[in-house]
């Protein structure tokens, strides 16, 4: 199984603030048609999931630009600039490359 | 506007059986693969299975794999997981997902 490992565990954001989560996977997540199949999920507090960024840069729609996403095939990073009260919640990377479909384990951003 | 319903939770003993369903609305049902996430209390997400647009392939993870199975009516729009042999660790919310939207959630607690 593919392991996404998220960092950090938490994180405490100025509003007006950038704030950034890694997700590194244990296997490359290119797949043979050039796609990179890692996706970003926000879990605002007693919601759904949201798709927030797919195939590792593509903003879902909906989302703000304030969200980004970059990295290779192994190493990805969510920024989030101007943080806003709105953004609180847990982020979760996750990858569609093969099954099983795995997670990371979260990251909770609050504000301070 | 996609919508997903999910219905069927509940508190049942360990050792039986629950079935949940997914009503889906605002998109042609029968083209997308459709998927059940579950989130156990206070934890991160947890893909459990997914079956294909048609009905012909399904994917299991390994720890539900000969409990449940997953389902779908294609005419009526709707997405099943039937859960046999229930374990204390399935208690969860579980979310029915079309990529990339999720439904509100149904509550399953196992527990005698």
């Amino acid at each position: 199984d593919i392991v996404l490992t998220q960092a950090p565990l938490s994180v405490s954001v100025t509003p007006g603030e950038s704030a950034s989560i890694s997700c590194r996977s244990s296997k490359s997540l290119l797949s043979s048609k050039g796609i990179t199949s890692l996706y970003w999920y926000l879990q605002r507090p007693g919601k759904s999931p949201q798709l927030l960024i797919y195939q590792m840069s593509n903003l879902a729609s909906g989302v703000p630009d304030r969200f980004s996403s970059s990295g290779s095939e192994t190493d990805f990073t969510l920024k989030i600039s101007k943080v806003e009260t709105e953004d609180v919640g847990v982020y979760y990377c996750g990858h569609r490359l093969e099954y099983p479909l795995t997670f990371g384990s979260g990251t909770k951003l609050e504000i301070k | 506007e996609v919508q997903l319903v999910e219905s069927g939770g509940g508190l049942v003993q360990p050792g039986r059986s629950l079935k949940l369903s997914c009503a889906a609305s605002g998109f042609t049902f029968s083209d997308y693969n459709m998927a059940w996430v579950r989130q156990a209390p206070k934890k991160g997400l947890e893909w459990v299975a997914t079956i294909s647009y048609d009905g012909s392939s399904t994917y299991y993870r390994d720890s539900v794999k000969g409990r449940f199975t997953i389902s779908r009516d294609n005419a009526k729009s709707t997405l099943y997981l039937q859960m046999d042999s229930l374990r204390s660790e399935d208690t969860a919310t579980y979310y029915c997902a079309r990529h990339p939207n999720w439904g509100q959630g149904v509550m399953v607690t196992v527990s005698s």
